[in-house]
């Protein structure tokens, strides 16, 4: 167990809805990151939060959008959803930034778009 | 950009065999580099990691990697494999001193120890 969270485990929508994926990072990190894993595209960086600041974005689509809070969970909100947006949605966290430290993720939402 | 390839879809190897994991890496400037495993239906966990220094570092399970600057690879290894090792790898890198942290991973590579 990493000591990171996500809620819910899973989700299954409609194409053109809007859901919002919830992570609460490790006690003590600062930084949380979003990560997309689907078959045709690997692994893919989305979106960086430091302390409740946006830090980094990667791949993200317009209709994809996240926030970090004052208590550092952080949800990842998307909006008109097509089919190829299932995936598997990681969220991860590093007790700070800069140099190398190494991030724990969680155990994934696998979102079904149909 | 920064890159990494992983040549292998599949590795196999049996049981008690030495296993190595390719990985090699493209970045403007210097890499941090990192290994994570997957199992089915789980996150990924954290194996080990390069950032400076010796160039052969130590992780969890009993596992290792050798960077190699001139080769810019980042093999994976382990001297004798267990069966409880089959999983999906990934390597992944980023730049040092970029002020983005997200890491680029590769495809991944499924290993399979046989008993």
């Amino acid at each position: 167990d990493s000591g990171v969270t996500q809620t819910p485990k899973h989700l299954i929508t409609a194409t053109g809805q809007r859901v919002t994926l919830r992570c609460s990072p490790r006690s003590g990190d600062l930084s949380v990151y979003w990560y997309q894993q689907s078959l045709d595209q690997g692994l893919q960086f989305l979106i960086q939060y430091y302390n409740g600041e946006e830090r980094a974005k990667g791949n993200i689509l317009e209709r994809f959008s996240a926030q970090q809070f004052p208590d550092l969970h952080s949800e990842l909100n998307l909006s008109s959803l097509e089919l190829g947006d299932s995936a598997l949605y990681f969220c991860a966290s590093s007790v700070e930034v800069g140099q190398g430290y190494e991030q724990y993720f969680g155990p994934g939402t696998r979102l079904t778009v149909t | 950009a920064q890159s990494v390839a992983q040549p292998e879809d599949q590795v196999n190897v049996a049981e008690g065999n030495p296993l190595t994991v390719k990985c090699t890496y493209s970045v403007s400037g210097n890499p941090y580099l990192f290994w994570y495993v997957q199992y089915p239906n789980r996150g990924l966990q954290f194996l080990l990691k390069y950032i400076t220094g010796d160039n052969l570092v130590k992780g969890s399970y009993g596992f290792e990697a050798e960077f190699n600057k001139s080769q810019t690879s980042f093999h994976l290894k382990k001297p004798s494999a267990l069966v409880s090792d089959s999983a999906l790898y990934f390597c992944a890198v980023r730049v040092s001193g970029g002020g983005a942290d997200g890491l680029t991973f590769g495809k991944g590579t499924h290993l399979i120890i046989q008993p």
